[in-house]
């Protein structure tokens, strides 16, 4: 069974480039939950999707964020207009229950 | 200061010694979970204990709950170089599928 997976690992945009991060729950799990890590910081909520609907997005910034999570597919982490200020580990979580399983993360970098 | 902190924020110990490390949370809770991370890597799942419950074990780990002080505390026993990691605490308002909030972490070190 294999664990939450996201790509890519690294992402490396440019100043006003969009940032696509994707995430594949574990198997089973119809929960989504996405994180961003600043450096030596803990982990900050964005948002909580289920297949088709966003739940909570109390954690998302206004503007230039989306996220989705279809019916068929991966959810997404769309950024538009990437600043610097975005520069962190993103992370995505998936849970059936209590417990949230995290995938690998995607670091991305904007120069 | 926020949800789920933890204390120390850095802890160095002797390969074989007990680490303990606390946590802190400040509304009411339903669960209360312990993640681990190396460098650069996500976070592994270590334990989750319900707000009903007062203490729970996972070999090595022993993880108590107290929710009338609002406190966690991870006990890792005979400790590993392995178990070099930062360790954070995470607490769920309202249940099952909610958001977690996160503690800045521990920054634990095992020295060989």
């Amino acid at each position: 069974n294999a664990g939450v997976m996201q790509n890519p690992r690294h992402l490396v945009r440019r100043r006003g480039q969009e940032a696509r991060l994707r995430c594949s729950p574990m198997k089973g799990h119809s929960h989504v939950y996405w994180y961003r890590q600043l450096p030596e910081e803990g982990l900050k909520f964005m948002v909580y999707l289920q297949k088709e609907n966003i739940i909570d997005e109390s954690g998302m910034p206004k503007e230039r964020f989306s996220a989705e999570f279809p019916k068929e597919g991966p959810s997404i982490l769309r950024i538009q207009q990437v600043v610097r200020g975005d520069s962190a580990a993103y992370f995505c979580a998936s849970s059936e229950a209590a417990a949230q399983y995290f995938g690998p993360g995607t670091r991305l970098l904007v120069l | 200061s926020q949800q789920g902190e933890e204390d120390p924020q850095a802890l160095s110990i002797q390969e074989g010694e007990n680490a303990t490390m606390n946590c802190s949370y400040k509304t009411s809770i339903n669960n209360l979970q312990w993640y681990r991370q190396n460098s650069g890597r996500g976070l592994v799942h270590l334990i989750l204990i319900r707000s009903n419950e007062r203490e729970k074990h996972s070999g090595r780990l022993r993880v108590t709950l107290d929710t009338s002080k609002k406190s966690s505390s991870l006990l890792i026993t005979a400790s590993r170089a392995a178990d070099t990691a930062s360790y954070f605490c995470a607490t769920d308002a309202t249940g099952a599928n909610s958001k977690l909030t996160f503690g800045k972490g521990i920054t634990l070190s095992v020295r060989p």
